[in-house]
C-alpha cells in the first residue's frame, strides 16, 4: 500500500507571497491532518479534515487555512507570509472513523519543507 | 490543557547499552499514546499506540509500557541504526472528536558503535 504522499518537498517563498502545499492519503483513509514543525516549537497541530469538513482546528492565524477534496486529498494555504513561517509541514493520514481505536492511529508523508526568505 | 514532556532531552548510548526514554503526560481522557521515530529530514514513522494502562508492545529492540501518568520506550541492546529521534503524542478525548495529537519536544538518540 502506498504511504502518505506530499508535493512539493522543498518550497522558497518570498515574505508576502502565499503557498499551497499539497497531501495525498493513503488509500482508504479519509481523515488528514496537518502539522507544523519548528526547531522551537516542535511538532504543533494545525488542522484535520474528514469528508471534505474541517473537524478540528489548532491555534494558529487565519493565515493557514485548508481544504479537503471528494478523494480526500487535501491543501494547505498559507497567506502573506512571515518568516517564521519557515517549517517542515507535515501531513497524516488515519481512517478516521469508526469504532475501533486504530481507525484514528495517524501515518505520517515525509513532508514539505518551506523557506521563507 | 493536554501536555507531554519527554527526558531525557538526549541520551548517548554505546551499542549494547540498553535504556529507556520517558514520556509523562496530562490529558483529560486519553484515547491513545502514540511513539513515533523520525530520522532528519524526514516525517515520523508510526511505531506503537497504547491505549491503557498496562498495556506494553514490543517491536524488535523496542517496547513501550503505558501507566496512568506515564510511558517509557525501553530499548534493549541498541544499535547504530537505532539513531533517531522519538517523539511521543498523546490524543484525547471522544472517539469522534477528531485526530488531534499533542507531541512532545522529542529524544533525540544517538548510538555508538
Amino acid at each position: 500500500k502506498a504511504g502518505v504522499t506530499q508535493t512539493p518537498r522543498y518550497l522558497i517563498k518570498t515574505r508576502g507571497q502565499q503557498v499551497t502545499l499539497s497531501c495525498s492519503p493513503i488509500s482508504g483513509h479519509r481523515s488528514v491532518s496537518w502539522y507544523q514543525q519548528t526547531p522551537g516549537q516542535g511538532l504543533q497541530f494545525l488542522f484535520e479534515y474528514f469528508s471534505e469538513t474541517q473537524r478540528n482546528k489548532g491555534n494558529f492565524p487565519g493565515r493557514f487555512s485548508g481544504r479537503q477534496f471528494s478523494n480526500s486529498r487535501s491543501e494547505m494555504n498559507v497567506s502573506t507570509l512571515e518568516l517564521g513561517d519557515s517549517a517542515l509541514y507535515l501531513c497524516a493520514s488515519s481512517l478516521g472513523r469508526g469504532k475501533g481505536q486504530a481507525s484514528y492511529e495517524q501515518y505520517f508523508g515525509p513532508g514539505t519543507r518551506l523557506t521563507v526568505t | 490543557e493536554d501536555q507531554v514532556t519527554q527526558s531525557p532531552e538526549a541520551l548517548r548510548l554505546q551499542e549494547g547499552e540498553s535504556s529507556s526514554l520517558n514520556c509523562s503526560y496530562t490529558v483529560s481522557g486519553l484515547r491513545g499514546l502514540f511513539w513515533y521515530r523520525q530520522d532528519p529530514g524526514k516525517g515520523p514513522e508510526f511505531l506503537f499506540t497504547l491505549y491503557s494502562a498496562g498495556e506494553e508492545k514490543e517491536k524488535e529492540r523496542l517496547k513501550a509500557t503505558l501507566t496512568k501518568k506515564e510511558s517509557f520506550l525501553h530499548i534493549t541492546a541498541p544499535k547504530p541504526e537505532d539513531s533517531a529521534t522519538y517523539l511521543c503524542a498523546v490524543q484525547a478525548g471522544s472517539l469522534g472528536y477528531g485526530n488531534k495529537l499533542v507531541f512532545g519536544a522529542g529524544t533525540i538518540l544517538r548510538v555508538k558503535s
